[in-house]
């Protein structure tokens, strides 16, 4: 059972385009991480949010935790090729330690 | 050590032989996972370790699957009679404890294709 599904499963965007990656679950967590993973690497931590509602941006990446801490969001603006790769939320469901990943977003960003 | 070190990073096995794959956490992580990840696809949970506490071992997909975790330290993951679509990456990742409170640090994988 997925406790973690994003959408879309696959994005491939133009150079300069914004997108939104979604990370929805039906179980409660006390925070989410979003990661990226290059080909051949391990995944890297991107940002960890807490409260529900918080907003973080990371340059021209903004994440969003829902307010009833089941949901996230990720938001490019003005997507680059160097953003190409999978990205991934992870969190353990509130009362457990069993730490999750997402079904992945895989992003293609062409020049 | 300084990162997760895990190993063998690539291996090639027959059909039916068994495989073990090693990691070793960074020194004084108490939780210690296993995941599994297919070709383009996400990570898939297998088992994590935390302290002396008995292992969550709810995503080990099939009892030809186990792993152990000896001296709260170093893990090893043992596939017994593989099959074709055991092959994929085995990520093993550490933190301080158990929890998503805590940052998780990955090691660079072991790569399994089973022929």
């Amino acid at each position: 059972t997925q406790l973690l599904e994003q959408s879309p499963q696959f994005l491939s965007i133009q150079e300069g385009e914004n997108l939104t990656v979604y990370c929805n679950s039906s179980s409660v967590f006390s925070s989410l991480q979003w990661y990226r993973q290059e080909p051949g690497e391990g995944p890297v931590l991107l940002v960890t949010v807490v409260t529900g509602g918080e907003v973080k941006k990371l340059k021209r990446l903004t994440f969003q935790f829902g307010d009833a801490r089941k949901d996230s969001s990720l938001h490019i603006t003005a997507a680059q090729p160097g953003d190409t790769g999978l990205y991934l939320c992870a969190g353990a469901p509130s009362g457990t330690y069993k730490y999750i990943f997402g079904t992945g977003t895989r992003l293609k960003v062409l020049a | 050590g300084a990162g997760v070190s895990q190993s063998p990073s690539n291996k090639v096995t027959e059909k039916g032989k068994d495989v073990e794959l090693r990691c070793d956490p960074i020194s004084g992580h108490t939780a210690l996972y296993w995941y599994r990840q297919s070709l383009g696809q996400g990570l898939e949970f297998l088992i994590y370790f935390q302290g002396n506490s008995a292992p969550d071992k709810s995503g080990l997909p099939s009892d030809r699957f186990s792993a152990e975790r000896t001296g709260g330290s170093v893990s090893t993951l043992t596939i017994q009679r593989t099959q074709q679509e055991d092959s994929a990456v085995y990520l093993c990742a550490s933190s301080r404890a158990a929890g998503s409170g805590n940052t998780i640090y990955f090691g660079e994988g072991s790569w399994l294709t089973v022929v």
